[in-house]
């Protein structure tokens, strides 16, 4: 079972544009993390954000985490048209299981 | 590159046969992590090793086994072989047993005809 859900599940933009996804789970976590899988190849971790922060940056990505609302968003600010992928949102279960979300597939226009 | 390895890249093989995946962790990390990848079920966690013990099981089938050696590197052996079985396949791995972000391979292709 998915333990996370991306919202919206595909999102098409211009280069350059700002581009927003969400992330809602389930139950409560230690820490919430986002992947980049470009299409058929593996997954690329981006960011962790702890289950005591709100907001982390790392480079033109800022994620944010609200635990009362079981959500996080993930932004990345001026795209280009090599972050064209899919972006996956995982946290981990009770099992150690981490556990993906659908995913949002982003293309980005040149 | 995450230092994450996988062979093969890509199987094509038959109904009812049998097919070894092997991965070979980033150096120093412990864990060991499979994750079947498909369209219809998304990405799903199989089972997880850790420094050659099994540490955690998702939705793995019995078909479907999973050992870690002394070297760390693991393998996952998928037997009588359906169509469904069809996807991709990633090992990842990690430093520690529980918690932390994990480096994937760039997955075996398996194609189940």
């Amino acid at each position: 079972s998915q333990q996370g859900e991306e919202d919206p599940q595909a999102l098409s933009i211009q280069e350059g544009e700002n581009a927003t996804m969400n992330c809602s789970y389930k139950t409560s976590i230690n820490n919430l993390q986002w992947y980049r899988q470009n299409s058929g190849r593996g997954l690329v971790h981006l960011i962790l954000i702890r289950s005591n922060e709100r907001e982390k940056h790392s480079g033109r990505l800022r994620v944010t985490l609200d635990t009362s609302k079981k959500s996080s968003s993930l932004l990345i600010t001026a795209s280009r048209a090599a972050d064209t992928a899919s972006y996956f949102c995982a946290t981990y279960n009770a099992g150690n299981m981490l556990t993906f979300g659908g995913g949002t597939r982003l293309m980005v226009k040149p | 590159d995450s230092g994450v390895t996988q062979t093969p890249k890509h199987l094509i093989t038959a109904t009812g046969q049998r097919v070894t995946l092997r991965c070979s962790p980033r150096s120093g990390d412990l864990s060991v992590y499979w994750y079947q990848q498909s369209l219809d079920q998304g990405l799903q966690f199989l089972i997880q090793y850790y420094n050659g013990e099994e540490r955690a099981k998702g939705n793995i089938l019995e078909r479907f086994s999973a050992q870690q050696f002394p070297d760390l590197h693991s393998e996952l052996n998928l037997s009588s072989l359906e169509l469904g079985d069809s996807a991709l396949y990633f090992c990842a791995s990690s430093a520690s047993w529980a918690g932390g972000e994990q480096f994937f391979g760039p997955g075996t292709r398996l194609t189940v005809l």
